[in-house]
Protein backbone atom coordinates (compact mmCIF):
# COMPACT_ATOMS: atom_id res chain seq x y z
CA UNK A 1 0.00 0.00 0.00
CA UNK A 2 1.82 3.23 -1.05
CA UNK A 3 2.29 6.11 1.71
CA UNK A 4 1.17 9.08 2.01
CA UNK A 5 2.80 11.45 -0.34
CA UNK A 6 3.10 15.19 -0.43
CA UNK A 7 3.78 17.97 -3.24
CA UNK A 8 6.36 19.52 -3.41
CA UNK A 9 8.61 18.50 -1.07
CA UNK A 10 10.63 21.69 -0.80
CA UNK A 11 9.09 24.92 -1.73
CA UNK A 12 10.60 29.12 -1.88
CA UNK A 13 8.54 31.96 -1.66
CA UNK A 14 8.32 35.63 -0.81
CA UNK A 15 6.73 37.44 1.28
CA UNK A 16 2.99 38.40 0.28
CA UNK A 17 2.74 35.22 -1.95
CA UNK A 18 0.27 32.49 -2.02
CA UNK A 19 1.42 28.71 -2.07
CA UNK A 20 -0.44 26.00 -2.29
CA UNK A 21 0.60 22.22 -0.77
CA UNK A 22 -1.00 19.08 -2.00
CA UNK A 23 -1.43 15.63 0.18
CA UNK A 24 -2.66 12.45 -1.06
CA UNK A 25 -3.55 9.70 1.73
CA UNK A 26 -3.20 6.51 1.74
CA UNK A 27 -5.74 4.42 0.01
CA UNK A 28 -9.04 4.33 1.66
CA UNK A 29 -8.15 6.88 4.41
CA UNK A 30 -10.65 9.72 4.86
CA UNK A 31 -9.34 11.52 6.81
CA UNK A 32 -6.58 14.30 6.60
CA UNK A 33 -5.01 16.57 9.13
CA UNK A 34 -2.07 18.93 8.50
CA UNK A 35 0.75 20.15 10.43
CA UNK A 36 3.09 23.15 10.92
CA UNK A 37 6.21 22.17 12.43
CA UNK A 38 8.81 24.81 13.33
CA UNK A 39 11.95 24.59 15.90
CA UNK A 40 10.74 27.16 18.41
CA UNK A 41 6.74 25.60 18.61
CA UNK A 42 6.98 22.29 17.42
CA UNK A 43 4.37 20.31 15.81
CA UNK A 44 1.10 22.26 15.85
CA UNK A 45 -2.40 21.36 14.11
CA UNK A 46 -3.78 23.47 11.44
CA UNK A 47 -6.78 21.53 10.48
CA UNK A 48 -8.44 17.99 9.52
CA UNK A 49 -10.52 17.09 6.88
CA UNK A 50 -12.66 14.24 6.92
CA UNK A 51 -15.12 13.52 3.78
CA UNK A 52 -14.77 16.75 2.48
CA UNK A 53 -15.85 18.53 5.16
CA UNK A 54 -13.44 20.55 7.68
CA UNK A 55 -13.98 18.50 10.98
CA UNK A 56 -11.38 20.55 13.13
CA UNK A 57 -9.17 23.69 12.96
CA UNK A 58 -5.95 24.74 15.52
CA UNK A 59 -5.12 27.99 16.16
CA UNK A 60 -4.05 29.29 12.77
CA UNK A 61 -4.95 32.44 10.95
CA UNK A 62 -7.62 32.76 8.13
CA UNK A 63 -4.50 33.22 5.56
CA UNK A 64 -4.68 29.45 6.34
CA UNK A 65 -7.27 27.85 4.89
CA UNK A 66 -7.63 24.14 3.28
CA UNK A 67 -10.04 21.45 1.56
CA UNK A 68 -10.88 17.83 0.75
CA UNK A 69 -12.04 16.69 -2.88
CA UNK A 70 -14.29 13.94 -3.46
CA UNK A 71 -10.84 11.35 -3.91
CA UNK A 72 -9.68 12.27 -0.17
CA UNK A 73 -6.63 14.47 -1.47
CA UNK A 74 -6.13 17.65 0.44
CA UNK A 75 -4.73 21.29 -0.19
CA UNK A 76 -4.16 23.49 1.62
CA UNK A 77 -3.02 27.47 0.78
CA UNK A 78 -1.55 29.98 2.43
CA UNK A 79 -2.19 33.50 1.43
CA UNK A 80 -0.40 36.67 1.82
CA UNK A 81 2.88 35.07 2.99
CA UNK A 82 4.73 36.23 6.21
CA UNK A 83 8.76 34.77 7.10
CA UNK A 84 7.05 33.17 9.88
CA UNK A 85 5.09 30.82 7.78
CA UNK A 86 8.59 29.04 6.76
CA UNK A 87 8.36 25.67 8.22
CA UNK A 88 7.78 21.57 7.43
CA UNK A 89 4.00 21.20 6.60
CA UNK A 90 3.01 17.60 7.51
CA UNK A 91 -0.33 16.03 6.71
CA UNK A 92 -1.39 12.74 8.17
CA UNK A 93 -3.97 10.76 7.19
CA UNK A 94 -5.88 7.85 8.69
CA UNK A 95 -8.92 6.09 8.46
CA UNK A 96 -10.95 8.24 9.60
CA UNK A 97 -14.01 7.28 12.01
CA UNK A 98 -12.86 6.38 15.64
CA UNK A 99 -9.04 5.26 14.35
CA UNK A 100 -6.49 7.37 16.26
CA UNK A 101 -3.56 5.97 14.05
CA UNK A 102 -2.03 8.54 12.04
CA UNK A 103 0.35 8.23 9.03
CA UNK A 104 2.42 10.86 8.18
CA UNK A 105 3.60 12.33 4.79
CA UNK A 106 7.31 13.14 4.13
CA UNK A 107 6.36 17.02 4.52
CA UNK A 108 6.84 19.57 2.39
CA UNK A 109 9.67 22.84 3.54
CA UNK A 110 8.31 26.30 2.90
CA UNK A 111 11.07 28.97 2.81
CA UNK A 112 9.99 32.30 2.94
CA UNK A 113 11.83 34.91 1.92
CA UNK B 1 -5.23 26.35 27.30
CA UNK B 2 -4.74 22.74 26.95
CA UNK B 3 -0.94 21.75 26.58
CA UNK B 4 1.34 18.91 26.22
CA UNK B 5 4.98 18.78 28.45
CA UNK B 6 8.02 16.58 27.29
CA UNK B 7 10.67 16.15 28.69
CA UNK B 8 13.50 16.15 28.79
CA UNK B 9 13.73 18.26 25.54
CA UNK B 10 17.22 17.03 24.61
CA UNK B 11 19.01 13.68 25.92
CA UNK B 12 22.47 11.50 25.07
CA UNK B 13 23.30 8.46 26.35
CA UNK B 14 25.48 5.46 25.23
CA UNK B 15 24.50 2.57 23.87
CA UNK B 16 23.15 -0.16 25.93
CA UNK B 17 21.18 2.52 28.73
CA UNK B 18 17.88 2.68 29.08
CA UNK B 19 16.17 6.03 28.61
CA UNK B 20 12.49 7.03 30.29
CA UNK B 21 11.06 9.96 28.39
CA UNK B 22 8.41 11.70 30.40
CA UNK B 23 4.71 13.13 28.70
CA UNK B 24 2.28 15.54 30.93
CA UNK B 25 -0.59 17.03 29.88
CA UNK B 26 -3.01 19.44 30.65
CA UNK B 27 -6.31 18.29 28.20
CA UNK B 28 -9.69 18.78 28.68
CA UNK B 29 -11.84 15.76 27.48
CA UNK B 30 -9.18 13.35 27.53
CA UNK B 31 -9.14 10.60 24.85
CA UNK B 32 -6.18 9.16 24.15
CA UNK B 33 -2.08 9.68 24.41
CA UNK B 34 -0.08 8.98 21.59
CA UNK B 35 3.79 8.24 20.98
CA UNK B 36 5.40 9.27 17.55
CA UNK B 37 9.19 8.65 16.35
CA UNK B 38 10.51 11.63 14.24
CA UNK B 39 13.49 10.53 12.42
CA UNK B 40 14.19 12.70 9.63
CA UNK B 41 11.01 13.73 8.34
CA UNK B 42 7.73 11.83 8.86
CA UNK B 43 6.91 10.74 12.75
CA UNK B 44 5.98 7.21 12.75
CA UNK B 45 3.54 5.67 15.23
CA UNK B 46 4.77 4.10 18.52
CA UNK B 47 1.75 3.64 20.97
CA UNK B 48 -1.76 4.85 21.72
CA UNK B 49 -2.48 4.94 24.93
CA UNK B 50 -6.10 5.07 26.56
CA UNK B 51 -6.67 2.81 29.59
CA UNK B 52 -4.28 4.05 32.67
CA UNK B 53 -1.45 1.41 34.37
CA UNK B 54 -1.67 -0.81 31.26
CA UNK B 55 1.31 -1.34 29.83
CA UNK B 56 1.90 -1.34 25.63
CA UNK B 57 5.15 -2.81 24.36
CA UNK B 58 7.33 -3.13 21.14
CA UNK B 59 10.22 -4.94 21.62
CA UNK B 60 11.99 -2.87 23.24
CA UNK B 61 9.75 -0.02 23.47
CA UNK B 62 7.38 0.40 26.25
CA UNK B 63 4.93 3.05 27.10
CA UNK B 64 2.34 3.28 30.02
CA UNK B 65 -0.17 6.02 31.11
CA UNK B 66 -1.17 7.77 34.43
CA UNK B 67 -4.30 9.47 34.13
CA UNK B 68 -4.43 10.61 38.03
CA UNK B 69 -1.26 12.02 37.36
CA UNK B 70 -1.58 13.02 33.86
CA UNK B 71 1.40 11.61 32.24
CA UNK B 72 2.66 8.92 30.17
CA UNK B 73 6.35 7.54 29.87
CA UNK B 74 8.42 5.92 27.43
CA UNK B 75 10.99 3.89 28.13
CA UNK B 76 13.94 2.36 26.10
CA UNK B 77 15.79 -0.15 26.85
CA UNK B 78 19.03 -1.11 25.35
CA UNK B 79 19.17 1.50 23.59
CA UNK B 80 20.95 1.34 19.88
CA UNK B 81 22.37 4.07 17.69
CA UNK B 82 19.30 3.62 15.59
CA UNK B 83 16.99 5.19 18.26
CA UNK B 84 18.24 8.50 18.14
CA UNK B 85 15.19 10.88 16.91
CA UNK B 86 12.87 12.76 18.47
CA UNK B 87 9.98 11.77 20.28
CA UNK B 88 6.58 12.92 19.96
CA UNK B 89 3.98 12.74 22.73
CA UNK B 90 0.37 13.89 21.49
CA UNK B 91 -2.80 13.87 23.25
CA UNK B 92 -6.36 13.54 21.55
CA UNK B 93 -9.58 15.17 22.74
CA UNK B 94 -12.96 13.90 22.91
CA UNK B 95 -13.17 16.73 19.80
CA UNK B 96 -11.11 15.32 18.12
CA UNK B 97 -8.68 17.78 18.38
CA UNK B 98 -4.84 16.51 18.65
CA UNK B 99 -2.18 18.76 20.61
CA UNK B 100 2.04 17.63 20.41
CA UNK B 101 4.22 18.09 22.87
CA UNK B 102 7.51 19.80 21.66
CA UNK B 103 9.44 16.63 22.04
CA UNK B 104 12.46 14.90 23.37
CA UNK B 105 15.73 14.86 20.98
CA UNK B 106 17.07 11.49 21.93
CA UNK B 107 20.76 11.23 20.67
CA UNK B 108 22.41 7.74 20.89
CA UNK B 109 26.42 7.85 21.55
CA UNK B 110 28.19 4.25 19.81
Amino acid sequence: KAGVTQTPRYLIKTRGQQVTLSCSPISGHRSVSWYQQTPGQGLQFLFEYFSETQRNKGNFPGRFSGRQFSNSRSEMNVSTLELGDSALYLCASSPGGNSYEQYFGPGTRLTVT
Amino acid sequence: EDKVVQSPLSLVVHEGDTVTLNCSYEVTNFRSLLWYKQEKKAPTFLFMLTSSGIEKKSGRLSSILDKKELSSILNITATQTGDSAIYLCAVEDRDDKIIFGKGTRLHILP
